[in-house]
């Protein structure tokens, strides 16, 4: 079993839709939770930063983190076409942050 | 400052061969990181500097990879006799301060060994 799980897809959705993004993981001692973008043939871009447990809210999206389940979670509210993009998540148990450990990424694909 | 920089954001070799790729992180951020990922996966971490010394390798760092940051700022990624199992993007990320486990991505270099 991988450290960490998370479904490569593809999801398609239309234009509006709520999205639902999800990771597991079996690390206990993770603490640091982060989701990055990811476009085609570019450099991952970070997204959202959480500690522990809770929720986080930016904008149309939202972290949330249950370590109870170990299992994390990414909403996109009124999805656009350039949210169209691999979304991975990352995850730390250092906060010195030696190194992060990646889901290998979900492909989203929103259409007008 | 625009972020994290990398060069050559492509590089084709023949196997075999010797490659090196530089990183620049953004400016005083103190920890620095290269990972490597291939297609369908997530990056992979590969090794990571506090300032020039350099804390962790991952054990997918053989003995033909180097990393280098010898000032503290940039710093170099070296892989030697290339073989067409090196063929990945090679990222590289940098942190603000101790404390933070924020990585920053540049835009990566594409390797492909033919």
């Amino acid at each position: 079993q991988k450290e960490v799980e998370q479904d490569p897809g593809p999801l398609s959705v239309p234009e509006g839709a709520i999205v639902s993004l999800n990771c597991t993981y079996s690390n206990s001692a993770f603490q640091y939770f982060m989701w990055y973008r990811q476009y085609s043939r570019k450099g991952p871009e970070l997204l959202m930063y959480t500690y522990s447990s809770g929720n986080k809210e930016d904008g149309r999206f939202t972290a949330q983190v249950d370590k109870s389940s170990k299992y994390i979670s990414l909403f996109i509210r009124d999805s656009q076409p350039s949210d169209s993009a691999t979304y991975l998540c990352a995850m730390s148990a250092d906060q010195a942050g030696t190194a992060l450990i990646f889901g290998k990424g979900t492909t989203l694909s929103v259409s007008s | 400052d625009t972020g994290v920089s990398q060069d050559p954001r492509h590089k084709i070799t023949k196997r075999g061969q010797n490659v090196t790729f530089r990183c620049d992180p953004i400016s005083e951020h103190n920890r620095l990181y290269w990972y490597r990922q291939t297609l369908g996966q997530g990056p992979e971490f590969l090794t990571y500097f506090q300032n020039e010394a350099q804390l962790e390798k991952s054990r997918l760092l053989s003995d033909r990879f180097s990393a280098e940051r010898p000032k503290g700022s940039f710093s170099t990624l070296e892989i030697q006799r290339t073989e067409q199992g090196d063929s990945a993007m090679y990222l590289c990320a940098s942190s603000p301060r101790q404390g933070d486990t924020e990585a920053f991505f540049g835009q990566g270099t594409r390797l492909t060994v033919v």
